[in-house]
């Protein structure tokens, strides 16, 4: 089975800290993505990546950034948090146009 | 763009019952549909997918129906379970600007199943 970890189940930041979030993924997938979900929403799409060293934007990009320096692993950087980042956070895989496996979630909070 | 939309935010059905989920696409272009469940604390799971060139498509409980005359699809789940309850989610995969695809995803519509 396809297995997506996210290191962090919960994480409480303080305003302005710069947030790191990690997820890797184990079966060679080319692509990864980052999703935040938040209520009434659904998942919006923040930045995806095709290939190591490449990287997307998505929907909604601002005040995010991503490293992608090895095929399994995908980072998410929060510059500067804020409170409107406090979100669910969601990192995905696939085989190229294929259906996305997704990690667990990071519940983040913004104080 | 793409829009996903679910037309109901909440579905309340009985256990033993039959579910149907209906889910609307605005793209034309858009060939290739996912059905994910979402349960408390959890991330997505894939329940089943549908390429354009189907119109039905059959897994263990679950149906999806796929109308691309309307830009419609449905997901049935057949003798409907307290396991079954959750958020489902319809998607639809689109191309942006790059050339490369993502999915974009309904708002979701909770499933309750009471016994």
């Amino acid at each position: 089975d396809v297995k997506v970890t996210q290191s962090s189940r919960y994480l409480v930041k303080r305003t302005g800290e710069k947030v790191f979030l990690e997820c890797v993924q184990d079966m060679d997938h080319e692509n990864m993505f980052w999703y935040r979900q938040d209520p009434g929403l659904g998942l919006r799409l923040i930045y995806f990546s095709y290939d190591v060293k490449m990287k997307e934007k998505g929907d909604i990009p601002e005040g995010y950034s991503v490293s992608r320096e090895k095929k399994e692993r995908f980072s998410l950087i929060l510059e500067s948090a804020s409170t409107n980042q406090t979100s669910m956070y969601l990192c995905a895989s696939s085989f190229l146009d294929e259906k996305l496996f997704f990690g667990s979630g990071t519940q983040l909070s913004v104080l | 763009g793409e829009s996903v939309g679910l037309h109901l935010p909440t579905l309340s059905v009985q256990e033993g019952d039959n579910s149907i989920i209906n889910c609307a696409y605005s793209n034309s272009a858009s060939d290739y549909f996912i059905w994910y469940k979402q349960e408390s604390g959890k991330g997505p799971q894939f329940i089943i997918d549908i390429r354009s060139n189907m119109d039905k498509r059959q897994g263990q409980r679950v149906t999806v129906l796929l109308n691309k005359t309307v830009k419609h699809l449905s997901l049935q789940i057949a003798a409907t379970q307290p396991g079954d309850s959750a958020v489902y989610f319809c998607a639809a995969l689109r191309r942006v600007n790059s050339g490369y695809s993502t999915l974009t995803f309904g708002k979701g519509t909770m499933l309750l199943v009471s016994p």
